[in-house]
C-alpha cells in the first residue's frame, strides 16, 4: 500500500524562525510531490510542487526532494503567524499507483508564536 | 471565475436517511476527486473522474456510497443509508491534467453530521 507519513506536531516555532517541515513515502517511483496548507475549517491550498531532486524556492517557501531516500521537506524562512495552519504532503505515485490521484499525509499542525 | 462549488456546505442528518453531496468543478477542468476528511485518517481519496469516467473508486468504503459524474460541470456523492461513522468533512477538488498531476483545486467543503 502506497503510503505518506507525517509528524503531526504540533511544531512550534518563534516569529522569525525557520520552519521544516517533514515528510517520507513509501515508494521509489513516485514522480510528483506537493505541499498543500489548511487553515482550520478550511479546505486545502496549494502551496508548491516539485518534481525533480533538489531545492525549488518560492518565495519564503523552499520545498526539497530527495527521491533516494524517499524524503520530502518544505522550509518555512521568516515565520509570520499567519503561517500557523495544518501543511499536508500529497505524493502522485504515478501510474502504478493509480494514475493523477494523489495520496495525502496526515498533516503537521505548525504554530508560530509572537 | 468561480472556484469549485459544493453544496450544501452542513448537512446534519438522522442514521437511516440518505444524503445528497454536490459538486460543480471548475470550468474547462477535466478531473474531479472526491475526498473525506476527519481527525482520525485525515484527507481520504473516496473516488476520482477523468473526463467524467470513473477511474479509481478504491476508496469508496462500501456498497453505502456512490457517485456519479452526468457531465462535465457536475458530480453528485450519495451515501444510502448513512450512519454516524460518516460524519466528516466531504471536499470536491477539480483540476485540468495534461499528462501529468496537475494542482488540485479544493472547493469548500460539506460537513456531514449524521446522528
Amino acid at each position: 500500500q502506497k503510503e505518506v507519513e507525517q509528524n503531526s506536531g504540533p511544531l512550534s516555532v518563534p516569529e522569525g524562525a525557520i520552519a521544516s517541515l517533514n515528510c517520507t513515502y513509501s515508494d521509489r517511483g513516485s514522480q510528483s510531490f506537493f505541499w498543500y496548507r489548511q487553515y482550520s475549517g478550511k479546505s486545502p491550498e496549494l502551496i508548491m510542487f516539485i518534481y525533480s531532486n533538489g531545492d525549488k524556492e518560492d518565495g519564503r517557501f523552499t520545498a526539497q526532494l530527495n527521491k533516494a531516500s524517499q524524503y520530502v521537506s518544505l522550509l518555512i524562512r521568516d515565520s509570520q503567524p499567519s503561517d500557523s495552519a495544518t501543511y499536508l504532503c500529497a505524493v502522485n505515485f504515478g501510474l502504478t499507483g493509480g494514475g493523477n490521484k494523489l495520496t495525502f499525509g496526515t498533516g503537521t499542525q505548525l504554530k508560530v508564536e509572537l | 471565475d468561480a472556484g469549485v462549488i459544493q453544496s450544501p456546505r452542513h448537512e446534519v442528518t438522522e442514521m437511516g436517511q440518505e444524503v445528497t453531496l454536490r459538486c460543480k468543478p471548475i470550468s474547462g477542468h477535466n478531473s474531479l476527486f472526491w475526498y473525506r476528511q476527519t481527525m482520525m485518517r485525515g484527507l481520504e481519496l473516496l473516488i476520482y473522474f477523468n473526463n467524467n469516467v470513473p477511474i479509481d473508486d478504491s476508496g469508496m468504503p462500501e456498497d453505502r456510497f456512490s457517485a456519479k459524474m452526468p457531465n462535465a460541470s457536475f458530480s453528485t456523492l450519495k451515501i444510502q443509508p448513512s450512519e454516524p461513522r460518516d460524519s466528516a468533512v466531504y471536499f470536491c477538488a477539480s483540476s485540468l491534467e495534461r499528462g501529468v498531476p496537475n494542482e488540485q483545486f479544493f472547493g469548500p467543503g460539506t460537513r456531514l453530521t449524521v446522528l
